[in-house]
């Protein structure tokens, strides 16, 4: 079962936040993030392991809420380099299983 | 290391003709992923292995597809009869547990 993002798109300024939200409509054991470059390979950013853990490092963060079965990933003071398409990642509710991505959201930071 | 190895870069082909695209894992990495990039349809999961057997294929789109993991450092996805639908960006990824890492991505198109 694929995990619904929202929203689909987000354009910024820098120094803007923003927030990109992620659920399932099944158990989770992890959330992962990554972020796509136009023309590129998805990059890893984090993963979340059931335990409403927030990891971040920098100015971008995420939480798991593995009750309502939701992560959101927060970008505080957005930089242009955070352009892209960030994509969050669930499991089967296993610790290895196959992981499904969302549709994405499509980032897009300004001068 | 050298991160995932994804070959070709690009292919071009004639409907109806074979095509093999081929991945090499990070070596240690027990789980591997193929899928597959539209902008229709996003990034979708077509097969993945854990300890070089097949776990889930059922994001195959047909017969026409097959993958196959000889050992734990080659994997191949292999499309017979190749069809203009086919034409997408190929993902390889490789995990240990936790965060998967792409290749590059083989771009095939079908003429």
């Amino acid at each position: 079962q694929q995990p619904v993002q929202s929203p689909q798109a987000v354009i910024l300024r820098e120094g803007e936040d923003a927030v990109i939200n992620c659920s399932s409509s099944k158990a989770l054991y992890s959330v992962h993030w990554y972020r796509q470059k136009h023309g590129e390979a998805p990059v890893f950013l984090m993963i979340l392991l059931k335990g409403g853990e927030q990891k971040g490092h920098e100015k971008i963060s995420a939480s798991f809420n593995e009750k309502k079965q939701q992560s959101s990933l927060y970008l505080t003071a957005s930089q242009l380099s955070y352009s892209g398409t960030y994509f969050c990642g669930t499991d089967g509710g296993t610790s290895y299983g196959k992981l499904t991505f969302g549709q994405g959201t499509i980032l897009t930071v300004h001068p | 290391d050298a991160g995932v190895i994804q070959s070709p870069r690009h292919e071009v082909t004639e409907m109806g003709q074979e095509v093999t695209l081929r991945c090499k894992p990070i070596s240690g990495h027990n789980s591997l992923f193929w899928y597959r990039q539209t902008m229709m349809r996003g990034l979708e999961l077509l097969i993945y292995f854990n300890n070089n057997v097949p776990i889930d294929d059922s994001g195959m789109p047909e017969d026409r597809f097959s993958a196959k993991m000889p050992n734990a450092s080659f994997s191949t996805l292999k499309i017979q009869p190749s069809e203009p639908r086919d034409s997408a960006v190929y993902f390889c990824a490789s995990s240990l547990a936790s965060a998967a890492f792409f290749g590059q991505g083989t771009r095939l198109t079908v003429v």
